[in-house]
């Protein structure tokens, strides 16, 4: 199956900084999403991107895919932003693989 | 519309124990599938449903793990005989026909055999 690596593992933040996530993807795929994990622990889908940018309020990606790669922006961090964020390359047959996860920590 | 609903949200047994967590997908998702985090690795698939019919059960990790899916509308997971290294989130997920690809997860469900 498809590897997908995630970094920076762990990311503390000041309130209001920005910052980037990185997702690296071992083969072609189908769909890229990232999800944020909230404090109740249910994944929140936050983008469907297979390739090119998107925007969302404050938070951006990018994917590109002949590279193999995806970016998530976070841009004036809040405090609301903390807690981990998945990458999950979608393959095959409508699996999906998920990284490991960055977990971020905005403080005040 | 109503999100992905996953029964318990949290379930502690004891080894040996028989465990069933409910998913309930979105109304009209043909796709629902099955996934769980362990502790300290990555969430992995367990297994895919397109209406009643198991499409792929390739990730479940032995028989003691039993999925079914009634008239295509909710599933459920049952665990006989619960094992220590059962524990782990086991998260559900649902997807529209046309739109394949684009995933709906439930809150979970946390289950910890002891």
């Amino acid at each position: 199956g498809i590897q997908v690596e995630q970094s920076p593992p762990d990311l503390i933040l000041q309130e209001g900084a920005n910052s980037t996530l990185r997702c690296n993807f071992s083969d072609s795929v189908n769909n890229l999403q990232w999800f944020h994990q909230n404090p109740w622990g249910q994944l929140i889908n936050l983008f469907y991107i297979p390739s090119g940018t998107k925007q969302n309020g404050r938070l951006s990606a990018t994917t590109v895919a002949t590279e193999r790669y995806s970016l998530l922006y976070i841009s004036s961090s809040q405090t609301t932003d903390s807690g981990v964020y998945f990458c999950a390359a979608a393959y095959g047959n409508n699996r999906l693989a998920f990284g490991k996860g960055n977990q971020v920590v905005v403080i005040p | 519309e109503a999100g992905v609903t996953q029964f318990p949200s949290h379930s502690v047994i004891e080894k040996g124990q028989t465990v069933t967590l409910r998913c309930d997908p979105i109304s009209g998702h043909d796709n629902l599938y099955w996934y769980r985090r362990v502790m300290g690795k990555e969430i992995k698939f367990l297994l895919h449903f397109v209406k009643e019919s198991k499409q792929d059960e390739s990730g479940m990790p032995n028989n003691r793990f039993l999925a079914e899916r009634t008239g295509g509308t909710y599933s459920t997971l049952k665990v006989q005989p619960a094992e220590l290294e059962d524990s782990g989130v086991y998260f559900c997920a649902s997807s529209p026909y046309r739109h394949p690809y684009g995933y709906t997860f439930g809150s979970g469900t946390r289950l910890t055999v002891v």
